[in-house]
Parts: structure tokens; C-alpha cells; sequence
């Protein structure tokens, strides 16, 4: 079974600093998500990796898959980026395993 | 494009009762999964479906249940509610082909289901 860990748990920055969030998993996996969840529950999909780094806007995300490890970055964060950010591990039959979440707050 | 539609939002319903929730998954998608949120656990996957077929579940009891549609709707269902299961309740759809292929998913807005 895939235990995914992230760090950290919690997160309050400045408006324009760097943020970076990383996540751990345990096994072998076809896939990492990194998703972003707003009050009120909805989840958006924000990048699926399997192999080095993906760049959307003000998001980066990259993966190690000999270390089993991913970071989701945020550049010149802004206020509207405060949100939980989740990975999650594998896909598929076998669904997602996910991280417990990072509560990001970007103060202006 | 329409998204994953989840019906219905929210639901309150008392001990003992069951509940049936549906999802509408993106057209073309085949693959509908659904996990459950809770404060306490978080996101836990609870069943996977493709192709009217379950194909996987996950660690949760006999009163969860599911099925998918030919034209890939899928509903879940809740026997005999405890209040332990108030949670939100989404669904995710993908392609859902291949072994080794990366999935991406599009979630529900979720239900909210309150046992009260």
C-alpha cells in the first residue's frame, strides 16, 4: 500500500515569495497529481507527472522517481494562490492515494 | 466542455437510512472513481469503475456499494448510514485505458452528506 507524505502541513507566506511543497511516496507509481482544493471542496487538477517537470503559468512541479519525490512550486505568489494543495499517488484501477493536504495562505 | 456533474450538492439524511449519490462523468471518459473527505481522514478512495465494471475498491465496508451505466454514469450507494459517514463524497472521471499510461482526472464538485 502507498503512503504519501507531505510537507508542510501549514504554510502562511507574503505576497511574492517562492513557495515550494513537497510530497514523499513509498512505491513505485505510473503517476503523481498535485491538486489544488478551495473552500467550499472542489478539486482542480493541476499537473500529473511521471517523469522530470511541468511548468503551468506561476506553477512548477517536478518529480524524482528514483528518490520518490515531488515539489509543486509557486512563483511571485499571490493572495487568490491560498488554497490546500494535495498530491496524490498512482491512478488508474488502483485510484489515488493521497497526501493529508498543505493549507496555503498568501497574505497581501 | 461540460465537467463532472454530481448530484445532488448537499443531503442530510438520519442513522440508518441509505443514500444513493450519481456522477456524470466528462463525455468519452470511461473510468469514474470516488473517494470520500473527511476532517479527521482526509481523501480516501473508495471505488474505481470502467466500463461498467468495478475494478477496484477500496478499505471500506460492505455498505458502500456502486455500479456504472453503459453510457458511463455511475451512482454510489450508502446502506444503513452512521454518522461516521458524513463526509464529502466526490468523483473523479479519465480515459481510464492502458496499463502504465498516466491518468489525468477531472473531479465533481462533490456531495456533501450530513447523517444526522
Amino acid at each position: 500500500k502507498n503512503e504519501v507524505e507531505q510537507s508542510p502541513q501549514n504554510l502562511t507566506a507574503q505576497e511574492g515569495e517562492f513557495i515550494t511543497i513537497n510530497c514523499s511516496y513509498s512505491v513505485g507509481i505510473s503517476a503523481l497529481h498535485w491538486l489544488q482544493q478551495h473552500p467550499g471542496g472542489g478539486i482542480v487538477s493541476l499537473f500529473m507527472l511521471s517523469s522530470g517537470k511541468k511548468k503551468h503559468g506561476r506553477l512548477i512541479a517536478t518529480i524524482n522517481i528514483q528518490e520518490k519525490h515531488s515539489s509543486l512550486h509557486i512563483t511571485a505568489s499571490h493572495p487568490r494562490d491560498s488554497a490546500v494543495y494535495i498530491c496524490a499517488a498512482g491512478g488508474g484501477a488502483d485510484g489515488l492515494t493521497f497526501g493529508k493536504g498543505t493549507h496555503l495562505i498568501i497574505q497581501p | 466542455k461540460a465537467g463532472v456533474t454530481q448530484t445532488p450538492r448537499y443531503l442530510i439524511k438520519t442513522r440508518g437510512q441509505q443514500v444513493t449519490l450519481s456522477c456524470s462523468p466528462i463525455s468519452g471518459h470511461r473510468s469514474v472513481s470516488w473517494y470520500q473527505q473527511t476532517p479527521g481522514q482526509g481523501l480516501q478512495f473508495l471505488f474505481e469503475y470502467f466500463s461498467e465494471t468495478q475494478r477496484n475498491k477500496g478499505n471500506f465496508p460492505g455498505r458502500f456499494s456502486g455500479r456504472q451505466f453503459s453510457n458511463s454514469r455511475s451512482e454510489m450507494n450508502v446502506s444503513t448510514l452512521e454518522l461516521g459517514d458524513s463526509a464529502l463524497y466526490l468523483c473523479a472521471s479519465s480515459w481510464g485505458t492502458g496499463v502504465g499510461l498516466d491518468y489525468g482526472y477531472t473531479f465533481g464538485s462533490g456531495t456533501r452528506l450530513t447523517v444526522v
